[in-house]
C-alpha cells in the first residue's frame, strides 16, 4: 500500500534552516509529482511547491521563492523539502502528498517544526 | 497567487444537506477543472473527497458531490451525518502552480 513517512518533529532558533524528509513506499516513486504543504497554528492549508522525482523539476509558490528548496534522492525514494532563514511564522505542520494529476491522494503524517529562540 | 475564498463556516443538522463555496480567478479555478477538495480533521492529514471538480474517490460516500460554474467551485454534502464535521479545503491548479482555499469548518449541529 501506499505510504509516505516523514521524519520527525523539530525545534529549530530564527535564521536556521530545516530538512525535512518524505520517504514514499507502494509505488513508484519517480511516476508522481510530491507536493509540499504546511499549515500554521489556526491557519489553514498553504501550497509550497512541487518537484518532478523523475527529472527533479521544481515549481515553487512565490511567498517561498529563495527561501525553499525541494529535492530528491531516487535512490532512497525519498522527497527533502529545506526552508531556510526560518522566522517565527514558519512553524507550522508541513506534509508531503502525492499528486495525481493535480490531486493529492496520499498525505505524509506531518512534521511540526517550531521556531523559538 | 492568492488564496480562494471560501465561507469560514457553515453549519446544518444531521440529515440535512450543506454546500460550501469556492471563489477564485480566470487563472485558477475558471481556468481549469483541475479542482479538488479535501476533509481535514484535526490531527489527521488531510482527505481527498472529490478530484477533478467532480470526481468521487473510492470509498467516498455518494453524499459528497462537487460542481463548478464559471470561477466558483462548489461542494455540497447531503444528509449530513456527526463525522462529517471537519475542516474542508478546495484546491485549484493555476499552470505549474497551486492554490488553496482559506478553508471552511463545517459544524453539526
Amino acid at each position: 500500500q501506499v505510504q509516505l513517512v516523514q521524519s520527525v518533529a523539530s525545534v529549530k532558533k530564527p535564521g536556521a534552516s530545516v530538512k525535512v524528509s518524505c520517504q514514499a513506499s507502494g509505488y513508484t516513486f519517480t511516476g508522481y509529482y510530491m507536493h509540499w504543504v504546511r499549515q500554521a497554528p489556526g491557519q489553514g492549508l498553504e501550497w509550497m511547491g512541487w518537484i518532478n522525482p523523475n527529472s527533479g523539476g521544481t515549481s515553487y509558490a512565490q511567498k517561498f521563492q529563495g527561501r525553499v528548496t525541494l529535492t530528491r534522492d531516487t535512490s532512497i525514494n525519498t522527497a527533502f523539502m529545506e526552508l531556510s532563514s526560518l522566522r517565527s511564522d514558519d512553524t507550522a505542520l508541513y506534509y508531503c502528498t502525492r499528486d495525481v494529476s493535480w490531486n493529492y491522494d496520499y498525505w505524509g503524517q506531518g512534521t511540526l517544526v517550531a521556531v523559538s529562540s | 497567487q492568492s488564496a480562494l475564498t471560501q465561507p469560514r463556516s457553515v453549519s446544518g443538522s444531521p440529515g440535512q444537506s450543506v454546500t460550501i463555496s469556492c471563489t477564485g480567478t480566470s487563472s485558477d479555478v475558471g481556468g481549469y477543472n483541475f479542482v479538488s477538495w479535501y476533509q481535514h480533521h484535526p490531527g489527521k492529514a488531510p482527505k481527498l473527497i472529490i478530484n477533478d471538480v467532480t470526481k468521487r474517490p473510492s470509498g467516498v460516500p455518494d453524499r459528497f458531490s462537487g460542481s463548478k460554474s464559471g470561477h466558483t467551485a462548489s461542494l455540497t454534502i447531503s444528509g449530513l451525518q456527526a463525522e462529517d464535521e471537519a475542516e474542508y479545503y478546495c484546491c485549484s491548479y493555476a499552470g505549474r502552480y497551486v492554490v488553496f482555499g482559506g478553508g471552511t469548518k463545517l459544524t453539526v449541529l
